[in-house]
């Protein structure tokens, strides 16, 4: 079955502490792995996918990084208008190329 | 999250009532799909499509239906509304490129 698993549940940060986010997942025929950021009473908004191991993708204080069993999400000297929840997700070649989320990891980051 | 619309955002239900979610989205994509989140319980599909007029079971199709008679609509149907399908709903579609794209959510609560 597949499975994905978000660490930590939630994450205190002050402003300019670094941290990474960490999603493992057991999956069978991987298409690829979607970070998601999701504000509180909103939909989940795209950040980033990633296709094989040892991509990585880069989008303002985000990086995302892959490999065979797991993904990071480094947030590098975070600003409080990066609390949200971050949500990943993988893609697999089956079943209309649904996303299967885990559970999420909710960010607060302190001014 | 661009170009995916849902109505109405807010609905309380009775029991046994029965109700109709829209989603709209004005991208051509083919793939569309149901979600519900829940506390602790993360992102989970309903119901899904590939294309004008086909629907497929997601993991939790059970006291749903679903119909794609346009390309541009998915609608998600409850016959008799549980207190178990009180939820936030999210419609999502994929475009050919493979980003998932999030409405903004419907709150449904069944007393």
């Amino acid at each position: 079955e597949d499975q994905v698993t978000q660490s930590p549940e939630a994450l205190r940060l002050q402003e300019g502490e670094s941290s990474s986010l960490n999603c493992s997942y057991t999956v069978s025929g991987l298409r690829g792995l979607f970070w998601y950021r999701q504000d509180p009473g909103k939909g989940p908004e795209f950040l980033f996918t990633l296709y094989s191991a040892g991509e990585e993708k880069e989008k303002e204080r985000l990086k995302a990084t892959l490999t065979k069993k797991e993904s990071f999400l480094h947030i590098t000297a975070p600003k409080p208008e990066d609390s949200a929840t971050y949500l990943c997700a993988v893609q697999i070649k089956a079943a209309g190329n649904k996303l299967t989320f885990g559970g999420g990891t909710r960010v607060l980051v302190k001014p | 999250n661009a170009g995916v619309t849902q109505t109405p955002k807010f609905r309380v239900l009775k029991t046994g009532q029965s109700m109709t979610l829209l989603c709209a989205q004005d991208m051509n994509h083919e793939y569309m799909y149901w979600y519900r989140q829940d506390p602790g319980m993360g992102l989970r599909l309903i119901h899904y499509s590939v294309g004008e007029g086909t629907t497929a079971k997601g993991e939790v199709p059970d006291g749903y239906n679903v119909s794609r008679l346009k390309k541009q609509n998915f609608l998600l149907g409850l016959e008799s509304a549980a207190p178990s399908q009180t939820s936030v709903y999210f419609c999502a579609s994929r475009e050919p490129g493979n980003t998932i794209y999030f409405g903004e959510g419907s709150w449904l609560t069944v007393v």
